[in-house]
């Protein structure tokens, strides 16, 4: 059974540039939630995707968007990177049952370590 | 203004002693869960509580959600070198689809 998965492991970007990560789920589920975590934090939720549409949002500016594809997998971008950007991003999936009730758990992937320099 | 306070949030103590963490806030979960996270991994989900009062046990590990929802712990009993890592808690606020997180408890155990 494959976990989440994302891709790559590592980036190291420079100011003011564009930076694209990339997420799929768990076998079976159909929604995706990035969170963000600076050193020594807790993870910060950016957005959650369902259905190929943004379902929640936490405080981030526009410079972070999102996209879920028909197979469930997610992109996080995020535009004209600033240093506060460097973070561990984390994708979490999980599964909306019949009638739209949302199973509590979440599984995270291992994510993607993001230096801004 | 952190929504979940854990506590403590350094903790180093010899193995075979006891432990617990605690998870206290002022909002109601509709459950809450705890994660373990080992540097450079994404959390790993240890156990969800869902019911008021409920009481989950993993092997050497005992979790407690609080009767009104607002707070949980974790106790470890005569812990290993092993279980040295970051202890999140994750709670899902009524109604909302996100996981509000503690800022993590870092506990050490020595041999």
């Amino acid at each position: 059974d494959a976990g989440v998965t994302q891709s790559p492991t590592h980036l190291i970007k420079t100011r003011g540039q564009q930076v694209t990560l990339r997420c799929s789920p768990k076998s079976g589920h159909d929604t995706v939630s990035w969170y963000q975590q600076a050193l020594g934090q807790g993870p910060q939720f950016i957005f959650q995707y369902y259905e190929e549409e943004e379902r929640q949002r936490g405080n981030f500016p526009d410079r972070f968007s999102g996209h879920q594809f028909p197979n469930y997998s997610s992109e996080l971008n995020v535009n004209a990177l600033l240093l506060g950007d460097s973070a561990l991003y984390l994708c979490a999936s999980s599964f909306v049952r019949a009638g739209g009730s949302w199973l509590h758990e979440q599984y995270f992937g291992p994510g993607t370590r993001l230096t801004v320099t | 203004t952190q929504l979940l306070e854990q506590s403590p949030q350094f903790l180093s103590i010899q193995e075979g002693e006891n432990l617990t963490v605690y998870c206290n806030s002022s909002s109601v979960f509709s459950s809450l869960q705890w994660y373990r996270q080992e540097p450079g991994e994404g959390p790993v989900l240890l156990v969800t509580v869902v019911t008021g009062g409920e009481v989950k046990k993993l092997k050497r590990l005992t979790f407690q959600f609080g009767d009104a929802r607002k707070d949980s712990s974790l106790h470890i009993t005569a812990a290993q070198p092993g279980d040295t890592g970051l202890y999140l808690c994750a709670g899902r606020i009524q109604g909302a689809q996100k996981l509000v997180f503690g800022q993590g408890t870092r506990l050490t155990i020595n041999p």
